[in-house]
């Protein structure tokens, strides 16, 4: 049972590097979302998509790109890091939609990315 | 935007006690969520509560859904040291049509042995 796996689990980057957060389910779950999570706060919303081919912004999208080319797969990808990017990264999927219905969300256990 | 307010912000207790703690929000919601994240780990799905006024019990914990559906209670009772994690509550996050949850910014539980 793999749920949502992702990787990597940690990362150093420098300013100006990019890199792409990977992320699967094995749930063949049509909705995913990338959040982040900030010291001492909550989760907040980067992208989401609620199925192939299709993904929408969230509450903090600046920064950041999404794909969504298989259900399984949703990588995020940082363009050029900034140190306002270091924070900690969760994918998460679900059944059905997490908004209008509020579907319960599986997470993965996050990757770790500071930028130095 | 939305704003989901949780209190207290942090906790500390005795084994055995019991827990209260709540969360309110700036608008009315849908739903309401309760997640739990544990050092190092991804929250996971405590409770879910779907009606107004609707009380929902998961083992020794039991939620509350607000009659005002602007607020959440969550109750553990006899806590363990396993209970030990940051709570959050969630609900349909709704800016702009955006699909997924907006999160409150948890309450820390610690228990002193």
């Amino acid at each position: 049972n793999a749920g949502v796996t992702q990787t990597p689990k940690f990362r150093i980057l420098k300013i100006g590097q990019s890199m792409t957060l990977q992320c699967t389910q094995d749930m063949n779950h049509n909705y995913m979302y990338w959040y982040r999570q900030d010291p001492g706060m909550g989760l907040k919303l980067i992208y989401y998509s609620v199925g192939a081919g299709i993904t929408d912004k969230g509450e903090v999208p600046n920064g950041y790109n999404v794909s969504r080319s298989t259900t399984e797969d949703f990588p995020l990808r940082l363009e050029l890091a900034a140190p306002s990017q270091t924070s900690v990264y969760f994918c998460a999927s679900s059944h059905g939609t997490g908004g209008s219905l509020g579907q319960p969300q599986h997470f993965g256990d996050g990757t770790r990315l500071s930028i130095l | 935007g939305q704003q989901l307010n949780q209190s207290p912000q942090s906790m500390f207790i005795q084994e055995g006690e019991d827990v209260s703690m709540n969360c309110t929000s700036s608008s009315i919601f849908n739903t309401w969520l309760w997640y739990k994240q544990e050092p190092g780990e991804g929250p996971v799905l405590l409770i879910a509560l779907y009606k107004a006024g609707e009380l929902t019990s998961n083992g020794r914990l039991t939620a509350q859904f607000g009659i005002t559906r602007k607020d959440s209670f969550l109750n553990i009772s006899a806590s363990i040291p396993s209970d030990v994690g940051i709570y959050f509550c969630a609900g349909p996050y709704s800016g702009g049509g955006a699909d997924g949850l907006t999160f409150g910014k948890g309450t820390h539980l610690i228990i002193q042995p």
